[in-house]
């Protein structure tokens, strides 16, 4: 199975500030079809995964731009430009190249200083 | 818009059986795959297991392996999960998701999740 590790697990930020998390996974993502399969959720306290970030770069409708996602092979980056209050949340990479299973990282705590 | 709407959690007790729903609307749903995942209480993501759009194909990951069976009614618009043999470590909160793998776009939609404990 793929292991997925993130950095930190616990991120605290002030508002305004950028803040960036990194996904790292056991092997390569890039599929045979040459996509890399690596998505990006934020998980707000009391709610359900959302996505936010798909097949590593792609923002989701709905999603501010001051989300965006980088990276390739084993290497994988989400930053965060101007932290806002509504971004407390822990924060998932998963990956969907090599499956069964699809892997989630540990998840990534982002609050506020 | 896109809804799934988990049901059919409770409380067992170890070794009992409980059958979850996923009802879908506002999408096709029969041109997507769907996957359970779980999240036990402060713990992280869980991949369960997903259906492929006809039913036709249908994977777990290994620990519910022989416990648990996923299955669809396109006709319905409904996933479902029979759990078998529970065990206190599948005390979790369980969530539907789809994918669409001619697009691309995996876990895109999620429901609002179903909490299921298992305790004596």
């Amino acid at each position: 199975d793929v292991v997925m590790t993130q950095s930190p697990l616990s991120l605290p930020v002030t508002l305004g500030q950028p803040a960036s998390i990194s996904c790292r996974s056991s092997q390569s993502l890039v599929h045979s079809d040459g996509n890399t399969y690596l998505n990006w959720f934020q998980q707000r306290p009391g709610q359900s995964p959302r996505r936010l970030i798909y097949r590593v770069s792609n923002r989701d409708s709905g999603v501010p731009d001051r989300f965006s996602g980088s990276g390739s092979g084993t290497d994988f980056t989400l930053r965060i430009s101007r932290v806002e209050a509504e971004d407390v949340a822990v924060y998932y990479c998963m990956q969907g190249t090599h499956w069964p299973p699809f892997t989630f990282g540990p998840g990534t705590k982002v609050d506020i200083k | 818009e896109v809804q799934l709407v988990e049901s059919g959690g409770g409380l067992v007790q170890p070794g009992g059986s409980l059958r979850l729903s996923c009802a879908a609307s506002g999408f096709t749903f029969s041109s997507y795959w769907m996957s359970w995942v779980r999240q036990a209480p402060g713990k992280g993501l869980e991949w369960v297991a997903n259906i492929k759009q006809d039913g036709s194909e249908k994977y777990y990951v290994d620990f519910v392996k022989g416990r648990f069976t996923i299955s669809r009614d396109n006709a319905e618009n409904s996933l479902f999960l029979q759990m078998n043999s529970l065990r206190t470590e599948d005390t979790a909160v369980y969530y539907c998701a789809r994918s669409r793998w001619s697009k691309g776009s995996l876990f895109d939609d999620w429901g609002q999740g179903t909490l299921v404990t298992v305790s004596s």
